[in-house]
């Protein structure tokens, strides 16, 4: 099936640096999600992307929607250490096609 | 505040038994969708619901089936639950089929 390429897939990092992660996708996709998951609870969304070329923040995050359409980009700048957590992307292809979700990246922050 | 329920939070049973969990929204939203977490996969899709009666299989249906009589709840029924089912099952609801919020997950554990 159809399969997004999220990477890294871990990263231990030290408090106060900056983070990038993105996921890469041999289709085009029309939207792209990028969701945070806290040990024990479900994945919580943080960003929507609906337009190639899109830059969108929220807080001290920053995603983008890669002009291809096949890769999406998210970036934490000065992580703490509550960034902690498996950062999901999610894609969807056309306006009523079912998302596709990444395998994650883990982040560890260390004091 | 609108949100979306699951129950039980954590299950454990026996290969064979019939299993069924909970997910309910209070969101009013048409779409609903059944997920498994498991580690190396990511999230799969089992199955989705764009209405009232209306449900469809997903990348991992077997052994899965779901009903929707309402537009709060979706109840996930394992026929016969297998080793193989162990997981953590994330239940998603939307007003669009691409923003999905998801429920705090149920963790199952067949024995």
């Amino acid at each position: 099936g159809q399969q997004l390429n999220q990477s890294p897939q871990s990263m231990f990092i030290q408090e106060g640096e900056d983070v990038s992660m993105n996921c890469t996708s041999s289709s085009i996709f029309n939207t792209w999600l990028w969701y945070k998951q806290d040990p024990g609870e479900g994945p919580v969304l943080l960003i929507a992307l609906y337009k190639a070329g899109e830059l969108t923040s929220n807080g001290r995050l920053t995603a983008q929607f890669g002009i291809t359409r096949k890769d999406s980009f998210l970036n934490i700048s000065a992580s703490i250490p509550s960034d902690v957590g498996i950062y999901f992307c999610a894609g969807q292809r056309g306006s009523q096609g079912n998302l596709i979700f990444g395998k994650g990246t883990k982040l560890s922050v260390k004091p | 505040d609108a949100e979306i329920t699951q129950s039980p939070r954590h299950k454990i049973t026996e290969t064979g038994r019939q299993v069924t969990l909970a997910c309910h929204q209070t969101w009013n939203h048409n779409n609903m969708f059944w997920y498994r977490q498991d580690l190396g996969h990511g999230l799969r899709l089992i199955h989705y619901s764009y209405g009232v009666h209306d449900t469809n299989k997903g990348e991992v249906s077997d052994g899965y089936s779901v009903s929707r009589s309402n537009t709060e709840d979706l109840p996930l029924t394992l026929e016969s639950a297998a080793s193989s089912q162990t997981s953590v099952y994330f239940c998603a609801s939307s007003r669009l089929t691409d923003t999905q919020y998801f429920g705090p997950g149920t963790r199952l554990t067949v024995l």
